[in-house]
């Protein structure tokens, strides 16, 4: 099974409200990705977990919140919604195969509307 | 900074027409360049990699060629389907396992009978 799986596939959340997103994967992928996507623009990376150590983008640190209770799932989490962080968010898993690159595998997202 | 540019936004055509979409990217570092298509309400799926210059690599049909001396990476087809019709995205890495991608804004492709 090469299937990233992200739930739910649609949220609608309150400004000032928190939002919880999970993905998991069954690859035994040691690196899990989050990137968001607004309408017309590339999809951006916001941070990753390489096995236990998380790694956040500059201009994303203090928004996003992240953990990774085992090798399988991953949340992404925010504190306070804002309108700003209507997007869809993909989850995507990566596995370090001895060369410097790797597939990234993607989940098929979460829609993220906040009122 | 990295970045990839995709200057088609929409690619309209019939099927059985050839497809090119155009892709360049910047990066001071040794690249390793990706096409990735997403159908309608599905995951993002790879379509072809490459990080060899001027080695054609081929999958389901698209093919595209890594030039480094002008920093390309088109796509292409010979002859697309009505399942083609999809978002393209062209992305970038260049530091090594376990960095993140830079993807270029996307280009939707829609094929008609």
């Amino acid at each position: 099974d090469t299937t990233v799986k992200q739930n739910p596939r649609y949220k609608l959340a309150r400004v000032g409200k928190p939002v919880n997103l999970i993905c998991s994967q069954t690859m035994n992928h040691d690196t899990m990705y989050w990137y968001q996507k607004k309408p017309n623009q590339a999809p951006k990376l916001l941070l990753f977990y390489y096995d236990k150590i998380l790694n956040r983008e500059a201009d994303t640190f203090e928004k996003f919140q992240s953990s990774r209770p085992n090798n399988s799932f991953c949340s992404l989490y925010i504190g306070s919604a804002g309108l700003e962080y209507s997007a869809m968010y993909l989850c995507a898993s990566s596995r370090e195969l001895g060369g410097r690159y790797a597939e990234q595998f993607f989940g098929p997202g979460t829609r993220l509307t906040v009122l | 900074g990295d970045s990839v540019t995709q200057t088609e936004g929409l690619v309209t055509l019939t099927k059985g027409l050839p497809v090119m979409l155009n892709c360049t990217y910047q990066t001071t570092y040794s690249p390793f360049l990706f096409w990735y298509v997403q159908h309608l309400n599905e995951a993002p799926k790879l379509l072809l990699k490459s990080s060899t210059d001027n080695k054609r690599t081929e999958h389901q049909g698209f093919y595209a060629t890594l030039h480094k001396s002008s920093s390309s990476f088109h796509l292409q087809k010979s002859s697309v389907q009505l399942s083609d019709s999809a978002l393209y995205f062209c992305a970038l890495s260049d530091r090594g396992y376990a960095q993140g991608l830079t993807f270029g804004l996307g280009t939707r492709v829609s094929v008609f009978p």
